[in-house]
C-alpha cells in the first residue's frame, strides 16, 4: 500500500524558517517524481515544486522561487521542502504528492502537514 | 506558465441532475495533459480523470471528460450525494504544474 507521510509543520514567525519531511513507503520511492502542493485555508491547491527522481532537476512555482528547497534521499525514502523567509501567505497545508509513472499527473496524496505563518 | 481558469465558480444542482464544470487554459494543452480531481473537506484530492477524458481506476462511469487544446469539460452525468464537493482541473503538460482555482458543486 502506498503511503506518503507529512512531517514538520507548525507555526513560525515571519521570516522564519522550517523543513517539511515526507516519507514514501510501499512503491520504488526511486522511481517518481515527487511534488509539493499547498492549500491556504479555505482556498484551491497550488502547486509548489518537484523534483525529478534522481533529484537532478527541479522546478519551483514564481513565489517561492528563491526561499524555498525541494529535495529528496532515495536511499531514505524521503522527501523534503526547505521553507526560508516565510510570509504570512505561505501559510497552508502542504501536501506531499506522487506523479505518475508515465506522466505529470498525480495519483497518491499524503495527508497534509499545516503550517502556520503569524507571529 | 500556464493558467488555468474554471467555470463557474459554484454550481448548484440537486442530486440526480447533470453537472457540466468547464476549464480552459491560457494556451493549448500539449498531449491533453490535462487532470482533474475531488476534494471533500478535510480530505486529500482524490483523481478522477487524467489524459482529458481517462477515469482512474475505480472512478464509477458517470463521471467523464472530453476537451482539448485550451477547452476542457469534466461532466456528471447524474449526481449522487457524495459527489458534492470541489473538483479541481490540473495540466501537466509542462514542467511547471497549475492548477485552477476549482469549481464547488453543492446542493441545491
Amino acid at each position: 500500500e502506498v503511503q506518503l507521510v507529512e512531517s514538520g509543520g507548525g507555526l513560525v514567525q515571519p521570516g522564519g524558517s522550517l523543513r517539511l519531511s515526507c516519507a514514501a513507503s510501499g512503491f520504488t520511492f526511486s522511481s517518481y517524481w515527487m511534488t509539493w502542493v499547498r492549500q491556504a485555508p479555505g482556498k484551491g491547491l497550488e502547486w509548489v515544486a518537484n523534483i525529478k527522481k534522481d533529484g537532478s532537476v527541479k522546478y519551483y512555482v514564481d513565489s517561492v522561487k528563491g526561499r524555498f528547497t525541494i529535495s529528496r534521499d532515495n536511499a531514505k525514502n524521503s522527501l523534503y521542502l526547505q521553507t526560508n523567509s516565510l510570509r504570512a501567505e505561505d501559510t497552508a497545508v502542504y501536501y506531499c504528492v506522487r506523479e505518475t509513472l508515465s506522466s505529470g499527473y498525480f495519483d497518491y496524496w499524503g495527508q497534509g502537514s499545516l503550517v502556520t505563518v503569524s507571529s | 506558465e500556464i493558467v488555468l481558469t474554471q467555470s463557474p465558480g459554484t454550481l448548484s444542482l440537486s442530486p440526480g441532475e447533470r453537472a457540466t464544470l468547464s476549464c480552459r487554459a491560457s494556451q493549448s494543452v500539449s498531449s491533453s495533459y490535462l487532470a482533474w480531481y475531488q476534494q471533500k473537506p478535510g480530505q486529500a484530492p482524490r483523481l478522477l480523470i487524467y489524459g482529458a477524458s481517462n477515469r482512474a481506476t475505480g472512478i464509477p462511469d458517470r463521471f467523464s471528460g472530453s476537451g482539448s487544446g485550451t477547452d476542457f469539460t469534466l461532466t456528471i452525468s447524474r449526481l449522487e450525494p457524495e459527489d458534492f464537493a470541489v473538483y479541481y482541473c490540473q495540466q501537466y503538460g509542462s514542467a511547471v504544474r497549475t492548477f485552477g482555482p476549482g469549481t464547488k458543486v453543492d446542493i441545491k
